[in-house]
């Protein structure tokens, strides 16, 4: 079954807090993203993975890095977040090209 | 820079009655379109995925692309309220910096029993 997980789903931090989103995914895919979902905006590329160690900024990259050592991890790291963070962060995976498949989403406050 | 529109905002129809949704993008030289929906809380599951002027059918989900017109349309063949959700649009360009994904804002569809 194929599957995204993502850790943890929700979370609350104050602003300035380090934040980390980490996603798996057992289908051993090697491009994966980070997306964050908000009203009226829809979803917004942060990062994307094209292999282990091999990332790329997507649209809106300001605040965040990514790390990814293992190609069945990808972490979205915020240092020091700020409220406009605050929002749903999701993490998806695709073999190439193909279609994406999606985590259930990290719902992130930052107060 | 790709923009990718979708109509209507929300859509409220009876179970069992044809719900159609629209998607408009802004160049014509997308080469991928697919159909994901993604219920209350949760992620986005994929639906349909289009290539090819034409239809493409999966379960009750039809996907329409008319690329000359700039159109990409999904129909939900009797709906049920486990349809409730929102629909979202995805078009994918490739160019030589690789391929991207641009997604709309999604139209809300509400399957009353």
């Amino acid at each position: 079954d194929m599957k995204v997980t993502q850790m943890p789903r929700y979370l609350i931090k104050r602003m300035g807090e380090n934040v980390l989103l980490e996603c798996g995914q057992d289908m051993s895919h090697e491009t994966m993203y980070w997306y964050r979902q908000d009203p009226g905006l829809g979803l917004q590329l942060i990062y994307i993975s094209y292999d282990v160690d091999s990332n790329s900024e997507g649209d809106i990259p300001k605040g965040y890095r990514v790390s990814r050592k293992k190609r069945e991890h990808f972490s979205l790291i915020l240092d020091s977040a700020k409220t406009n963070q605050t929002s749903v962060y999701f993490c998806a995976s695709s073999s190439g090209e193909d279609t994406q498949y999606f985590g259930p989403g990290t719902r992130l406050l930052v107060l | 820079q790709q923009k990718v529109q979708q109509s209507p905002e929300s859509l409220t129809v009876s179970e069992g009655a044809m719900a159609s949704l629209n998607c408009t993008f802004s160049d014509r030289s997308s080469d991928n379109f697919r159909w994901y929906r993604q219920h209350s809380g949760k992620g986005l599951e994929v639906l349909v995925s289009i290539f090819s002027d034409g239809e493409k059918e999966e379960g009750s989900f039809t996907a329409h692309l008319n690329r000359a017109s700039l159109h990409v349309f999904l129909h939900i063949r009797e709906p049920q309220p486990s349809d409730s959700a929102l629909y979202l649009c995805a078009v994918r360009m490739t160019n030589s910096a690789g391929n991207k994904l641009t997604f709309g804002i999604g139209t809300r569809v509400l399957v009353r029993p």
